[in-house]
């Protein structure tokens, strides 16, 4: 049971390169969100997808594209980089319920020169 | 969802409580209050959550005022595994799974 599982764990891109991060849960979660955290920040939300074949725009989705390729997996694009996105982007899964607890993953390191 | 405003830092002695404040002065009567924890450059970790009653698990306690416009997260025997940052979050259930994760605290435990 890996739980939370993501890739890759660094990446530095050119701006104007795009790239997809990936991220896959095990837990058999009905939703998945995607997060970005900037240097002394707390965290943001971009997207989230509550269920599969659902998504929706979180506090800043400007920059980025979501898909649920199935319960398991939900990956984030960016389509075209900027330095402005720079950050720590973290994946997590939860389930319905008031305890909603998510599980986050180790989180992508991703620089743009 | 409501906001909640916490101290930028605090630091604690090793095996002494930790006393983590939060206010929500403006908090609804259908949200529920989270706290969540990161450890250097993890991803957040669920602690606990409450409504209106006090809860305590196998990590921390949280204790909420009866007014509901404050809470503190106890954790009672801190040790060096418990420096990180500490997000108190309110979020009412039907607004979906959505978290608005704030700058939180950071907790030092010193030896």
């Amino acid at each position: 049971n890996a739980g939370v599982t993501q890739t890759p764990k660094f990446q530095v891109l050119k701006t104007g390169q795009s790239m997809t991060l990936q991220c896959a849960q095990d837990m058999n979660h009905n939703s998945m969100y995607w997060y970005r955290q900037d240097p002394g920040m707390g965290l943001r939300l971009i997207y989230y997808s509550a269920s599969e074949g659902t998504t929706d725009k979180g506090e800043v989705p400007n920059g980025y594209n979501v898909s649920r390729l199935n319960k398991r997996e939900f990956s984030l694009r960016l389509e075209s980089a900027a330095p402005s996105q720079t950050s720590v982007y973290f994946c997590a899964s939860s389930n319905y319920g008031r305890k909603n607890e998510q599980f986050f993953g180790p989180g992508t390191r991703l620089t743009v020169l | 969802d409501a906001k909640t405003t916490q101290p930028t830092s605090m630091d604690c002695a090793e095996g002494r409580a930790a006393n983590l404040p939060c206010n929500h002065s403006t908090i609804s009567g259908n949200e529920y209050v989270y706290w969540y924890r990161q450890i250097h450059s993890q991803g957040p970790q669920y602690i606990i959550h409450g409504l209106k009653n006090n809860e305590t698990n196998e990590m921390a306690s949280l204790i909420i005022t009866e007014d509901r416009k404050s809470s503190t997260l106890i954790l009672p025997h801190a040790t060096l595994r418990d420096t990180a940052v500490y997000y108190c979050i309110v979020r009412a259930y039907h607004t979906g799974n959505q978290f608005y994760f704030g700058t939180g605290t950071s907790l030092t435990v010193i030896p």
